[in-house]
């Protein structure tokens, strides 16, 4: 079955990088986008952006552009999303998800979540 | 970036009652709009893409319809799984971008 597993929770310090990687498995790889989604503690979803496995072409959200990046690793079907200058606003829940259609596009399915801590 | 609007922002209800969400966005963006449902701790799960077409293995007591700007999600029968949080988004601008969610909790 398709699945997208991600790394395990992560605490960083302020200015900071973290690095979260996301293993696909059950479909062509280089087939499907994937987006990064964040999920601050208590609040909604923030869309950051996606990359095409397929020629690494990458589309991030304004709030991102400079400080995200994406990249992918064919050989291992894994994507990675960097992120640095860590604040503590930061802290939250970094979710990938296959992007699915060819004109309406959808995000299906998501992975596990990562927990990403920045604290002082 | 094309902002999308839900409300409510919480709603609660019973078991067995119908309930409506509504997501309207900021400039027409036809059918480009996908329903997810999140429960607590979990990661969000694709309920409804294309405004109506229902995603596989969800049940029928769901359903979405609208286009241009007006979207609704409507659960018939709520069951008590279906206390979450629930989100649209769209797709018609590679921007992709969020509601900012209703929680949907019992009454």
């Amino acid at each position: 079955q398709v699945q997208l597993v991600q790394s395990g929770a992560e605490v960083k310090r302020p200015g900071a990088s973290v690095k979260v990687s996301c293993k696909a498995s059950g479909y062509a790889f280089s087939t499907y986008g994937i987006a990064w989604v964040r999920q601050a503690p208590g609040q909604g979803l923030e869309w950051m952006g996606w990359i095409s496995p397929y020629n690494g072409n990458t589309r991030y959200a304004q709030s991102f552009q400079g400080r995200a990046t994406m990249t992918t690793d064919t050989s291992t079907s894994t994507v990675y999303m960097e992120l640095n200058s860590l604040k503590s606003d930061d802290t939250a829940v970094y979710y990938c998800a296959r992007l699915v259609g060819a004109d309406r596009r959808w995000f299906d399915p998501w992975g596990q979540g990562t927990l990403v801590t920045v604290s002082s | 970036d094309i902002q999308m609007t839900q409300s409510p922002s919480s709603l609660s209800a019973s078991v067995g009652d119908r309930v409506t969400i509504t997501c309207r966005a900021s400039e027409t963006i036809s059918d480009y709009l996908n329903w997810y449902q999140q429960k607590p701790g979990k990661a969000p799960k694709l309920l409804i893409y294309a405004a109506s077409t229902l995603q596989s293995g969800v049940p029928s007591r769901f359903s979405g319809s609208g286009s241009g700007t007006d979207f609704t999600l409507t659960i018939n029968s709520l069951q008590p799984e279906d206390f979450a949080s629930y989100y649209c988004q769209q797709s018609y601008r590679t921007l992709y971008t969020f509601g900012q969610g209703t929680k949907l909790q019992i009454k």
